[in-house]
Parts: C-alpha cells; structure tokens; sequence
C-alpha cells in the first residue's frame, strides 16, 4: 500500500466542469509535488510546495491551480481543461525540502479523462 | 533537450539471470540519482538511490552503479524474478534544476519465467 494517498483513482469531466484532485500523506514530509504522466512518457514536474509554501510551478496554465491546507494535504484544483489534458496525475511527497536528498514518494494517481 | 536518457525502450531477461539496465545523463550538475519502479495502474515506487559522492549504492537485489566521468548510471537485479517486470525510470536531480527530478523516458522489462 502506497503511503500517499489520492482521490479519486478515475475522473471524467467536461471541458466546462470545475473539479479537485486530492492527496493526502501523514509521513511528515514537508515537501509536496503534483507531476502529471502522459501514456508512455516519463512523469512531469508540474508544482512543489516546499513547507506548505509553492517554491516551484513549472510555467502551468492557469486552468490547474494547487493548493496546500496544510503539510499533510495537497489539492489541484481543475477548470476548464482541455481533452490533451487527459493524463495520470501524481502527487508525490519527500522528506524535507526538494533540494533535500531523499526520495519522492509517490501516490497511485488519478487517471482524468477530459471529454 | 533531454538531460536523462535512458535508450533502451526494453529488455527482456531469464528468471534467476541477471538484468541491468542503464541510463545516461548529460547535466554535471547533477548529483543525486534514484531508480524508480512502475507497475500499470500505479505510481512509482521508489528502489534506491546514490549520490554523486558514492560509485556504488546496494539494497538486497538491486545495485546502482554510477560513472560520474562517463555521465552513466545502471542499475543491476541479480537474481531477476518475473515479479520484477514493470517500467523502470530512472531519474537525477540537481542544484542547478532547482531540486526538481528529471525523469528518463523508461524502460521496460520483462522477466520470463
């Protein structure tokens, strides 16, 4: 069992729908990331949350916007995608910061499907 | 301009024999390196890792070797068992990638009974 846990596994949604990804982790970590996979491509930096703060968004369209709570959630929130952007997203989660040397942990994905 | 790469799509390997898979990396600034397991349906899981200081990581079955002057990484599993066949990415990161992993494009292997 994976200890990063995200909801829901599958999503379908309208290209006018408003939608969130949730992850969940009670490791400690104080780092958080949202990656996205394409079929057959490797994962994709999209956002980290370093100390519940962003330290990194890599240049992604406004429709996806991340959110912290706190150090042990972290939400994407969805409106207005486009069907390219069906993919797996992953959220991840590491000890300490990103620059730390240790690990990403990463949850099982939500498979979205844009229609 | 791909920064890991790792050039073979697959590789299919005996039980019992061993399976070595390889990655190379183009950026020096590089220095912290992990392998990564991935199953259909499923995130990654992290195996292990190295850092630039070492040339030599082990954790059961699975070795990672890193070349820093050849800019090349492999990871070995001796023995290969058929639970092991999945994708493996391998994956680096850096000070000057602001701390974020760079991924390979993966390589899947496929262990016969």
């Amino acid at each position: 069992d994976t200890e990063v846990t995200q909801t829901p596994k599958h999503l379908v949604m309208g290209m006018t729908n408003k939608k969130s990804l949730k992850c969940e982790q009670h490791m400690g970590h104080r780092a958080m990331y949202w990656y996205k996979q394409k079929a057959k491509k490797p994962p994709e930096l999209m956002f980290v949350y370093s100390y519940e703060k962003l330290s990194i968004n890599e240049s992604v369209p406004s429709r996806f916007s991340p959110e912290c709570p706190n150090s042990s959630l972290l939400n994407l929130h969805l409106h207005a995608l486009q069907p390219e952007d069906s993919a797996l997203y992953l959220c991840a989660s590491s000890q300490g910061g990103p620059f730390n040397n240790s690990p990403l942990h990463f949850g099982n994905g939500t498979r979205l499907t844009v229609t | 301009d791909q920064q890991v790469k790792q050039n073979s799509p697959s590789l299919s390997v005996q039980e019992g024999r061993i399976s070595i898979l390889n990655c190379d990396y183009t950026n020096s600034m590089f220095d912290y390196f992990l392998w990564y397991k991935k199953y259909p349906a499923e995130g990654p899981t992290f195996l292990i890792s190295i850092s630039s200081i070492k040339d030599k990581n082990e954790d059961g079955r699975f070795t990672v070797f890193l070349n820093k002057s050849a800019k090349h990484l492999s990871l070995h599993i001796v023995p290969s068992q058929p639970g092991d066949s999945a994708v493996y990415f391998c994956a680096a990161r850096g000070l000057g990638n602001t701390g974020k992993l760079i991924f390979g494009q993966g390589t899947t292997l496929q262990v016969k009974p």
